[in-house]
């Protein structure tokens, strides 16, 4: 059964860091693409981050770039989002999901997501 | 990346069919056959229910469908239920590693 189980999210205040975690189980992880995608209160989903299979491809939404990393371990089938430079807009839901693409470039399809972790960024 | 453009409400009664539009652009939706439909009910993660287009995984119902012209995609939902209540979302590859959401539609089954 494919999981997905992310983590780390809390209060925190405007300018500061944190790092969500995303814990995958139940497929071959370090195989796939991964996204995170966030739900702001009242609002729609909006595509965040996206890292391909081997780490070493990561692109980002206009908003969080240059202030958002991806990365992840495949060895520990876990799939992070570090976030600087905090601010209140990045009030949200995160969720990581997969892409359902094999090869080696992903096809956007997110056929797999967690339930979300929520990120409240306040003083 | 402007969003795609979704109505924000759309209902029907129970049998009732309804349509979604998604309208991108040339760049979007025009470009490219990725168009993607989800489902997300309230407190619930989101659900792939159409991908490129027109195409349904495993276990969606096929009340279902989808289809694309020009630069607007659509998600038909036929045989309403009341379980079909939830927002959706569509989403397109916007060209340059970039994927990019419509603003959702609430449906509501009268």
């Amino acid at each position: 059964q494919l999981h997905l189980v992310e983590s780390g999210g809390g209060v925190v205040q405007p300018g500061r860091s944190l790092r969500l975690s995303c814990a995958a189980s139940g497929f071959s992880f370090g195989s796939y693409p991964m996204h995170w995608v966030r739900r702001s209160p009242g609002k729609g989903l909006e595509w965040v981050a996206i890292i391909f299979y081997d780490g070493d491809n990561k692109f980002y939404g206009d908003s969080v770039r240059g202030r958002f990393t991806v990365s992840r371990d495949n060895s520990k089938n876990t799939l992070y989002l570090q976030m600087t430079s905090l601010r209140p807009e990045d009030t949200a839901v995160y969720y990581c999901a997969r892409d359902s693409s094999q090869l080696p470039y992903p096809n956007y399809i997110l056929d797999s997501w967690g339930q979300g972790t929520l990120v409240t960024v306040s003083s | 990346q402007s969003a795609l453009t979704q109505p924000p409400s759309a209902s029907g009664s129970p049998g009732q069919s309804v349509t979604i539009s998604c309208t991108g652009t040339s760049n979007d939706v025009g470009a490219y056959n990725y168009v993607s439909w989800y489902q997300q009910r309230p407190g619930k993660a989101p659900k792939l229910m159409v991908y490129e287009v027109s195409k349904r995984p495993s276990g969606v119902p096929d009340r279902f469908s989808g289809s694309k012209y020009g630069n607007t995609a659509s998600l038909i939902v036929s045989g309403l239920q009341t379980e079909d209540e939830a927002d959706y979302y569509c989403t397109s590859y916007g060209g340059r590693n970039n994927l990019v959401f419509g603003g959702g539609t609430t449906l509501t089954v009268l």
